[in-house]
């Protein structure tokens, strides 16, 4: 499984767009990189999933250069319901999901 | 539709004491994953499923943690003579399976278990 490293926290002003990065040097190539978001008091909640390039969905984009050793989480326009710990995972087919500790995100008024 | 759901949602009970902790995964999902989850930690995994098989079960802390799935819908995850170590969140989720592919993961509110 390929290991991935983020930042511990971020702030933010509500209406910022709030951009993760996550490392991940030793991805396979049949690997996906995968988002998790979990608000306080609840289970994880999937957000996006991507391999090369661009993804966008309602909630979010995600970026990843050509070498997908990194890849960004992009949160446009936050706001104060945005405030969640931010997973990148890199999971390997019908696998259990490694979590790390995750990006504390803390959006401010 | 219905998502998973876990019940209980908070169990305390005294050292010593067996409990045990049901998932009830979203249906026809065929993958069933159980996690436990520290404060300020991500989940940890513990033992999944796929249908009624008990795929691996290499996250299990001891002995005294079992999980069964026998139906290869509800599953059961037991802790035998609980230690106040045992204290945490557990955490069920559960996915559709299909083959090569990486599946999103619906995880439950989880069962708040303290040990006294």
């Amino acid at each position: 499984l390929a290991k991935t490293t983020q930042p511990i926290s971020m702030d933010s002003y509500e209406g910022q767009e709030v951009n993760i990065t996550c490392s991940h040097n030793n991805i396979a190539t049949n690997d996906y990189i995968t988002w998790y978001q979990q608000f306080p008091s609840q289970g994880p909640r999937f957000i996006i999933q991507g391999y090369k390039t661009k993804v966008t969905n309602e909630v979010a984009s995600l970026f990843i250069p050509a070498d997908r050793k990194s890849s960004t989480l992009s949160l446009p326009r936050v706001s104060l319901s945005d405030t969640a710990v931010y997973y990148c995972l890199v999971p390997s087919g019908n696998t259990p999901l490694v979590f790390g500790k995750g990006t504390r995100l803390s959006v401010i008024a | 539709g219905a998502g998973v759901s876990q019940s209980p949602r908070y169990k305390v009970t005294k050292r010593g004491q067996d409990v045990a902790l049901r998932c009830d995964p979203i249906s026809g999902h065929v993958s069933l994953y159980w996690y436990r989850q520290a404060l300020g930690q991500g989940p940890e995994f513990l033992t999944y499923f796929n249908y009624e098989a008990q795929q691996d079960k290499s996250g299990l802390p001891n002995d005294r943690f079992s999980a069964e799935r026998p139906e290869g819908s509800i599953s059961t995850l037991t802790i035998q003579r609980t230690e106040q170590r045992d204290s945490a969140m557990y955490r069920c989720a559960s996915s559709s399976w299909t083959s090569g592919s990486t599946d999103t993961q619906y995880f439950g509110p989880g069962t708040r278990l303290t040990v006294l």
